[in-house]
């Protein structure tokens, strides 16, 4: 069974901390991303990866940034944390394009709360 | 664009009864149009999915259709039981696109004893 695992179920930070959320895969995946998960608001795309050192912005990049060292791990940062950051974080991976593979397998999520 | 609209956002069944969720999509490119499923305190998981090539697919208690000309497709539970109770995402996608799915904004679906 594909494994993504994230490093914190819930964590809590104060405004104008450096937060690091951490997502691990264990299939090699070439593919992985970073979501945003909040009510009335569904899924939204904040960077994904298609290699190591390759990333991508997606649909809501501002106050992120991400590190792709290893293959097997993505890591999603937030400079600065603001309240308007609290939220549901969702890691997913996948196969590269042109495997045929089209599921993404999603972490069970990291609930950030910023005070 | 590449927006997803999904309706409704809640829906509440009868055990035994059946559960329709639709959206709509605007790029005409999409060509995949994948279902999640998010239990409570999990990650969505796929459940089910379908190709612009194909107008509709079953898989046991589940079914989605694809209308491409009208730009939407839906998920359809038939015999629906508590276990159903969850949180539905649809998606819309292209084939060989770098897998970057767009997800619609979920459907709490609760299936009621």
């Amino acid at each position: 069974d594909v494994k993504v695992t994230q490093s914190s179920r819930y964590l809590v930070k104060r405004t104008g901390e450096k937060v690091f959320l951490e997502c691990v895969q264990d299939m090699d995946h070439e593919n992985m991303f970073w979501y945003r998960q909040d009510p009335g608001l569904g899924l939204r795309l904040i960077y994904f990866s298609y290699d190591v050192k390759m990333k991508e912005k997606g649909d809501i990049p501002e106050g992120y940034s991400v590190s792709r060292e290893k293959k097997e791990r993505f890591s999603l940062i937030l400079e600065s944390a603001s309240t308007n950051q609290t939220s549901m974080y969702l890691c997913a991976s996948i196969s590269g394009s042109g495997t045929g593979a089209y599921e993404q397998y999603f972490g069970p999520g990291t609930r950030l709360t910023v005070t | 664009g590449e927006n997803v609209e999904q309706h409704p956002s809640t829906l509440s069944v009868q055990e035994g009864d059946s559960a329709v969720i639709k959206c709509t999509y605007s790029d005409s490119a999409s060509n995949y149009f994948p279902w999640y499923k998010q239990e409570l305190g999990k990650g969505p998981q796929l459940i089910i999915d379908i190709r612009s090539n194909v107008g509709e697919k079953k898989d046991q208690r589940i079914a989605v259709t694809l209308n491409k000309t009208a730009k939407h497709f839906s998920l359809h539970i038939t015999e629906t039981q508590p276990e159903d109770s969850a949180v539905y995402f649809c998606a819309r996608g292209l084939t060989g696109g770098g897998n970057k799915l767009t997800f619609g904004t979920g459907t709490q679906l609760k299936v009621e004893l």
